[in-house]
């Protein structure tokens, strides 16, 4: 079966422009979840979405922001661009959301670079 | 600060060398997940530990969950070349979502032939 895909792969943007990434989870999974990946921090968590619905949320300025259709396709966008943006944006899914361990399913990711 | 530190952050090593690699954390945690991630790739899942004390084998990886769920440990015996990527820990609680896991940031592994 399809995996997640995530689209653009690569994008350049300019100080101050905003960015919309968008992610096709995998058929039948309905949790969607969006992590930065740098160097220097890691994999840090945005926020998750389940049925349309933000569940959570991680220490992120409100320039970033997201939402889920009901497709279960999910996007996310940084408005007004800082260098310090400058990342591997990961998206995740997975088919429930429950109490126990969950499998997340990462797609390839979305490299942006700000200029 | 880091809630999951992981150790070595490089790791060099020869084909056919051992080696273990840590995740340690003073917070405990209900499950404990290891992802590799090649270049160019997203994390891929390896294992899920759930049980402190539990030990998992996958081929030549075996994966330890601490008594305490607040610490875990990857060894590979006989690295190979395909072995060579970004080894991440990633910590889950329960009681809330499970996605919203805690990932270490990583160890770099290098396995030259």
């Amino acid at each position: 079966k399809a995996g997640v895909t995530q689209t653009p792969r690569y994008l350049i943007k300019t100080r101050g422009q905003q960015v919309t990434l968008s992610c096709s989870p995998i058929s039948g999974h309905r949790s969607v979840s969006w992590y930065q990946q740098t160097p220097g921090q890691g994999l840090q968590f945005l926020f998750e979405y389940f049925s349309e619905t933000q569940r959570n949320k991680g220490n992120f300025p409100g320039r970033f922001s997201g939402r889920q259709f009901s497709n279960s396709r999910s996007e996310m966008n940084v408005s007004t661009l800082e260098l310090g943006d400058s990342a591997l944006y990961l998206c995740a899914s997975a088919k429930v959301r429950g109490s126990g361990a969950n499998v997340l399913t990462f797609g390839a990711g979305s490299r942006l670079t700000v200029l | 600060t880091q809630l999951l530190e992981q150790s070595p952050q490089f790791l060099s090593i020869q084909e056919g060398e051992n080696l273990t690699v840590y995740c340690n954390s003073s917070s405990v945690f209900s499950s404990l997940q290891w992802y590799r991630q090649e270049p160019g790739e997203g994390p891929v899942l390896l294992v899920t530990v759930v049980t402190g004390g539990e030990v998992k084998k996958l081929k030549r990886l075996t994966f330890q969950f601490g008594d305490a769920r607040k610490d875990s440990s990857l060894h590979i015996t006989a690295a190979q070349p395909g072995d060579t990527g970004l080894y991440l820990c990633a910590g889950g609680r329960s009681g809330g979502s499970n996605y919203k896991l805690t990932f270490g940031k990583g160890t770099l592994l290098t396995v030259n032939p």
